[in-house]
């Protein structure tokens, strides 16, 4: 079993819909991470969480220390949200990271 | 600011020979990570440096090997190349580095092919 679990592995939305990644992971932790991967490999760090809940523009990414989970929510998806999204967290001395969540948003 | 810049941005190399791949941190960091991703395995941390020192290291052979620069730049090195090695390589730069927690700053990677 990985130590960092994401699922759904593929997800397909409509433009508008309200989406939902989720993240589990067995360990503990000191920190977990959002990535998103464009097609073409650039990653860019979405979020970085230690405790509770943060937003920026339509992403919101919450985390559940006690219950090891955490979760990315993108409000009013749009075409250009399409991408891989990459849960990682950090434990003792290294990131370890989830297979991803496949993400297309159609119009 | 400059991004992270990694170079160079493809390479094709036979079993057998060695590669150094460079990553040019954004001014001001300190910390570098490596990180290998292929189909199979996703992405893995390869090892993390920060002032000049190896300070984390993934579960990789010792044929990978890294080093950083007084200026924080840094390379990694793959010796005795395998088919396996085919992958895309990525650096990653951070003020202080992943064990705080800290935000990082992604290259757009080296595209290794091993043939």
């Amino acid at each position: 079993k990985n130590e960092v679990e994401q699922s759904p592995q593929n997800l397909t939305a409509q433009e508008g819909e309200f989406i939902t990644i989720n993240c589990s992971y067995s360990v503990g932790i000191s920190a977990l991470h959002w990535l998103q991967q464009h097609p073409g490999g650039g990653i860019v760090s979405l979020f970085m969480l230690s405790s509770g809940k943060k937003k920026h523009g339509r992403l919101i990414a919450t985390i559940n220390i006690q219950e090891k989970h955490s979760s990315l929510h993108i409000t009013a998806s749009h075409p250009r949200d399409s991408a891989v999204y990459i849960c990682a967290v950090f434990r003792t001395d290294k990131l370890i990271f989830g297979t991803g969540t496949r993400l297309q948003v159609f119009p | 600011k400059a991004g992270v810049t990694q170079t160079p941005r493809y390479l094709i190399k036979t079993r057998g020979q060695q590669v150094t791949l460079s990553c040019s941190p954004i001014s001001g960091h300190r910390s570098v990570s490596w990180y290998q991703q292929t189909p199979g395995q996703g992405l893995q941390f390869l090892f993390e440096y920060f002032s000049e020192t190896q300070r984390n290291k993934g579960n990789f052979p010792g044929r990978f090997s890294g080093r950083q620069f007084s200026n924080s730049r840094s390379e990694m090195n793959v010796s005795t190349l395998e088919l396996g090695d085919s992958a895309l390589y990525l650096c990653a730069s951070s003020l202080v580095g992943t064990d705080r927690g800290d935000t990082q700053y992604f290259g757009p990677g080296t595209r290794l092919t091993v043939l």
